[in-house]
């Protein structure tokens, strides 16, 4: 089976000041990790993914998150916040042997604070 | 590219009367994904299609529920009869051939049953 958790509904973090959301997965064979972001009356955005290879992915907007197969965990991290960060985000995991689609997390809530 | 493009992007209607929600999916991608987006229940995968074909309709709610692709640049989700409950935001997605690539997300259709 796969899933994913995003623990926190929301994070609220100070304009300037470095912000993660956090997600762990469970899947039973290599996972293929997303991170999704959903502004306002919009649909869900790509950012960032991790296939194979280096442990932290660079993505859009200056995100990054870090893979970490001990921990089941994909966090995803940006050195400094901005207030248009404010938004919604998701995590989504999917088994390479497992189904074609992609599981969602119930999304983290970003609020910036200026 | 356009992207995805859904249609209408809002729809009120009263109980009781269908509703077809449209999606025209990247040029050249081959997967299409149906989601709900509700308060209560997050991101909901409902069906999704692999080559015009109904892979996995597991997450439809019931038989008042039916998604069609009849061709590779469009597909319909129908609710016939519609209920309150089924008020929720639908967004279509595409994705191109391998199941690493990510998902784009169209704008979503707002559904209100009244």
């Amino acid at each position: 089976a796969q899933s994913v958790a995003q623990p926190e509904d929301q994070v609220n973090v100070a304009e300037g000041n470095p912000l993660t959301v956090k997600c762990t997965y469970s899947v039973s064979g290599n996972p293929y990790l997303f991170w999704y972001v959903q502004y306002p009356n919009r649909g869900l955005q790509f950012l960032l993914k991790y296939i194979t290879g280096d442990n932290l992915v660079k993505g859009s907007y200056g995100f990054e998150a870090e893979f970490n197969k001990s921990q089941t965990s994909f966090h995803l991290k940006k050195p400094s916040a901005l207030v248009s960060d404010s938004a919604l985000y998701f995590c989504a995991v999917r088994d390479e042997a497992g189904a074609n689609n992609l599981f969602f997390g119930t999304g983290t809530r970003l609020t910036v604070i200026p | 590219d356009a992207g995805v493009i859904q249609s209408p992007r809002h729809e009120v209607t009263e109980m009781g009367q269908e509703v077809t929600l449209r999606c025209k999916p990247i040029s050249g991608h081959n997967s299409l994904f149906w989601y709900r987006q509700t308060m209560m229940r997050g991101l909901e995968l409902l069906i999704y299609f692999n080559n015009n074909v109904p892979i996995d309709d597991s997450g439809m709610p019931e038989d008042r529920f039916s998604a069609k692709m009849p061709n590779a640049s469009f597909s319909t989700l129908k609710i016939q009869p519609s209920e309150p409950r089924d008020s929720a935001v639908y967004f279509c997605a595409s994705r191109y051939s391998t199941v690493y690539n990510e998902q784009f997300f169209g704008p979503g259709t707002r559904l209100t049953v009244l």
